[in-house]
C-alpha cells in the first residue's frame, strides 16, 4: 500500500529552527507537496519538490530525497505564527496525490 | 484569502436532514475538488471535477453527491448521513490538475447528530 509518515506533534521555541521529516512509501513519484494549515483555516501552499536536493524560499526550505523517499521541512527563526499543522502530499506515478496526517508543531516563547 | 470560498462554515444536521455544502471559487481555474478531513488523519480525496466533468470518485457512499454546474462552482449534496461522517469538508481549486498547486477554502465544519 501507499503511506506517507509524519510526526504527529512536534513543539520548538520561538526564534529556532525545526525540522519536519515526511517518509514515503508509493508506486513512482511525481513531486512531493508541503502545505500549512493552522487551525480552523484552509491549508495553504508552501513548497513542491520534484528534483532532489533543498529548496529555499525565505525562513522556509524543503529539501527532498527521492532515492530516500524522504523529504524535510526546514522553518528558521520561528515565530509564534508558525503554530500549524503542516502536511505532507505525494504525487504519485498515477497522479494520484497522497496525504500524510500532518505535523502539528507547537511553537513555545 | 485564498479565492476560494465555502459556505456555510458549520453545519449541524440529523441522519434523515438533507443539506448541501457550495464552493466557489474566483481563481478561473479548472479543477475542482472535494476532501474529508477527520482529526488526526490523512485529507481523504472525495471527487474530483476537471473542466466541469467527473474524473475520480474515490469510493465514496452515495450518500455524498457531487454537483458542479460550472469551472467556478461546486455542491456536495448530502442525505442521511451518518455520524461517522462528520468532520470537516475542504474544498480545492486548482488550474487544470492534481500537478498543479491546489488552493483550499476554509471548509465546513459538519458535524452529523
Amino acid at each position: 500500500g501507499q503511506n506517507i509518515d509524519q510526526p504527529t506533534e512536534m513543539t520548538a521555541t520561538e526564534g529556532a529552527i525545526v525540522q519536519i521529516n515526511c517518509t514515503y512509501q508509493t508506486s513512482g513519484f511525481n513531486g512531493l507537496f508541503w502545505y500549512q494549515q493552522h487551525a480552523g483555516e484552509a491549508p495553504t501552499f508552501l513548497s513542491y519538490n520534484v528534483l532532489d536536493g533543498l529548496e529555499e524560499k525565505g525562513r522556509f526550505s524543503s529539501f527532498l530525497s527521492r532515492s530516500k523517499g524522504y523529504s524535510y521541512l526546514l522553518l528558521k527563526e520561528l515565530q509564534m505564527k508558525d503554530s500549524a499543522s503542516y502536511l505532507c502530499a505525494v504525487l504519485d506515478s498515477n497522479y494520484q496525490l497522497i496525504w500524510g496526517a500532518g505535523t502539528k508543531l507547537i511553537i513555545k516563547p | 484569502e485564498t479565492g476560494v470560498t465555502q459556505t456555510p462554515r458549520h453545519l449541524v444536521m440529523g441522519m434523515t436532514n438533507k443539506k448541501s455544502l457550495k464552493c466557489e471559487q474566483h481563481l478561473g481555474h479548472n479543477a475542482m475538488y472535494w476532501y474529508k478531513q477527520s482529526a488526526k488523519k490523512p485529507l481523504e480525496l472525495m471527487f474530483v471535477y476537471n473542466f466541469k466533468e467527473q474524473t475520480e470518485n474515490n469510493s465514496v457512499p452515495s450518500r455524498f453527491s457531487p454537483e458542479c454546474p460550472n469551472s467556478s462552482h461546486l455542491f456536495l449534496h448530502l442525505h442521511t448521513l451518518q455520524p461517522e461522517d462528520s468532520a470537516l469538508y475542504l474544498c480545492a481549486s486548482s488550474q487544470s490538475g492534481v500537478t498543479d498547486t491546489q488552493y483550499f477554502g476554509p471548509g465546513t465544519r459538519l458535524t452529523v447528530l
